[in-house]
């Protein structure tokens, strides 16, 4: 099944503690992006990827890290993860920039 | 001015009645387009793509362009209860960059 997975679903941490969520594509696509999704603030998105090793701020870069060594995969890394980050976080992937973008399920993130 | 606009809603609609959702962009060169949908706490599920002037339809759904008035919509007949959710309009602006919409609220009523 074509499909993009996020891990973990659910997190919960402390300020300051490092962490990686990861995200995964089956579909052999070269474009893929990070969102985070906050009420009244819809969707913005964090950096993307263009291929392999080509990686790109977006938005709302500050405070993330994002590496792309394999297709297939474009984990989000928090290194000193604040309240402030708390939200809603999809991966996204499409065969273009300007194709259709499939969604991952979404990782909801919660910093104390 | 917003690079796509929506109104928020909600846009409560009666069972069995057409939807219409209205989704405007400030990017004349803008060349594709597209619909989401979004039930709470889930991701956004792609329901329509359209590139060119014109009517597209897919079911239920008809996505409509006009690219001379910036203009992209999308109708729902015979609305349904699982038609409840948030839409999100999303359009590639010239530089590359996919940007959405806050999207609009639809409540089907029974």
């Amino acid at each position: 099944e074509a499909q993009v997975t996020q891990n973990p679903r659910y997190l919960i941490t402390v300020t300051g503690k490092k962490l990686t969520v990861t995200c995964s594509q089956n579909m052999n696509h070269e474009y893929m992006s990070w969102y985070r999704q906050d009420p009244g603030l819809g969707l913005r998105q964090i950096y993307y990827s263009m291929n392999v090793e080509v990686t790109d701020k977006g938005d709302v870069p500050e405070g993330y890290k994002v590496s792309r060594k394999e297709k297939r995969n474009f984990p989000l890394i928090l290194e000193s993860p604040s309240p402030n980050q708390t939200s809603l976080y999809f991966c996204a992937s499409s065969f273009t920039r300007d194709g259709e973008q499939y969604f991952g399920p979404g990782t909801r993130l919660t910093v104390t | 001015q917003k690079e796509v606009e929506q109104n928020s809603g909600p846009l409560s609609v009666p069972e069995g009645a057409i939807a219409s959702l209205n989704c405007t962009y400030s990017d004349r060169v803008s060349q594709s387009f597209f619909w989401y949908r979004q039930y709470s706490g889930k991701s956004p599920e792609l329901i329509m793509s359209i590139y060119s002037n014109g009517d597209k339809e897919d079911g239920r759904f008809t996505a409509q362009l006009n690219k001379a008035s910036q203009y992209v919509s999308l109708l729902i007949r015979d609305s349904q209860p699982s038609d409840s959710a948030t839409y999100l309009c999303a359009v590639n602006l010239s530089w590359g960059k996919l940007q959405f919409g806050a999207g609009t609220q639809v409540v089907v009523t029974p």
